[in-house]
Formats: C-alpha cells, structure tokens, sequence
C-alpha cells in the first residue's frame, strides 16, 4: 500500500522557518518525481516545488511565490522528501501536501498545516 | 507563467444532470491537462490525465475533451456521490490549477 505522511506543520511567527517532512512507503521513491502542493484557506491549489530522481540530477524547480525562500530536498535511502520553508509570510499560510507525479499527481499525503501568523 | 482559467466556479445541479466544467489556458498547453476531484477534508483524487484519460476505478460517467487552450470535463449523468469541488491542472511548463468548480446539489 502507497503512504505519504507528512509532519511538521504547526503555527510560526512571520519571518520565521519551518521544515516539513513526507515520509513516503510502498513504491519506489529512488525513481519518483516528488513534489509540494498547498492549499490556501480559500481552497485555491497551489503547485508549490518539484525534486527529480538522481537520474534527472535531482533537478528543481519552484513556483515563483516561493523561489528563493523554499528548498526541497530528499533522501532516498529514507524513502523521505523535504521542504525547508524560510522568511515565511502570512499568506503562506495552508495545507502542505506531498505528492508523486507520474503522468498526474497520483499519490497524495493527508497534508499538514502550516500557520503564519503573529 | 501559464494562467488556467475554470468556470464556472460554482455549479448547481441535480442527480442524473449532464455537466460541464472548462478549463482555459493562457497558452497551448499541447493536451497536457489533468482533472481532480475533492471532498472535504480529503486530498485531491485523479479523475484524467492528459485530457481524455480515464484514470482506472474511475466511472465512464466521467470524460474529458479538448485542445490547444481550451479543455473541458463532463459528466454524464451525476450521481449523489459526484458533488465535490473539481480542478483542473496543467503540466506542459511547470504546474497550474485552475480555481476550481464547485458542484452542489440543487
């Protein structure tokens, strides 16, 4: 069975960090494009960041709103993605999903939330 | 950037209706168009890939047309377990969603 759970979540102050983790089983993580969805309150999805395979490079890529202050990462050998979020702003604020892409987001995460505000 | 456009944001509708939903680009995204469907509290689901690609488990209720800018999905005929909030999403550069389209019971 596929399972994307991430943890990390929770309320910041604006300006600070955050570090999200999605542990990931029942496929083969080495060879999957992993990527970060958000949701904001108001339920607009977001495309937020994309980590290859090694075969690609590991190449990333990032939406706008959040290049320069959002890595992703993985670790293979942990079968675990990564988002390190910095400079955080307000409207950052919402649910985080981690998801595989092959052909479409196939397989998704139960989200987690994160909270901006002061 | 490519911008999606969805519409209607909301839909009112009954059991055995036959709905559409569209999706406009702001550029040729060669075909390259995905269709999700949500209910509260839960996570995306895959409904189409690529336009007109039924994803398995899926109902044929469910389909999918269009071309160059402008991509629609349909259901045939809706069923109670259908009234959801759908998205579109592009993946020719990068990755879009559209807004997404409300469908409530009448």
């Amino acid at each position: 069975e596929v399972q994307l759970v991430e943890t990390g979540g929770g309320l910041v102050q604006p300006g600070k960090s955050l570090k999200l983790t999605c542990a990931t089983s029942g496929f083969t993580f080495s060879n999957a494009w992993m990527h970060w969805v958000r949701q904001s309150p108001e339920k607009q999805l977001e495309w937020v960041a994309q980590i290859k395979a090694k075969s690609n490079n590991y190449a990333t890529y990032y939406a706008e709103s959040v290049k320069g202050r959002f890595t992703i990462s993985r670790d293979d050998s942990k079968s675990s993605v990564y988002l390190q979020m910095n400079s955080l702003k307000e409207e950052d604020t919402a649910i985080y999903y981690c998801t595989r892409f092959n052909y479409y987001f196939d397989y998704w995460g139960q989200g987690v939330m994160v909270t901006v505000s002061s | 950037d490519i911008q999606m456009t969805q519409s209607p944001s909301f839909l009112s509708a009954s059991v055995g209706d036959r709905v559409t939903i569209n999706c406009k680009a702001s550029q040729n995204i060669n075909k390259y168009l995905n269709w999700y469907q949500q209910k509260l509290g839960e996570a995306p689901k895959r409904l189409i890939y690529n336009t007109n690609n039924l994803q398995t488990g899926i109902p044929s209720r469910f389909s999918g047309s269009g071309s160059g800018t402008d991509y629609t999905l349909t259901i045939s005929s809706l069923q109670p377990e259908d009234f959801a909030t759908y998205f579109c999403l592009q993946h020719n550069s990068l990755y879009t969603f559209g807004a997404g389209t409300k469908l409530e019971l009448k």
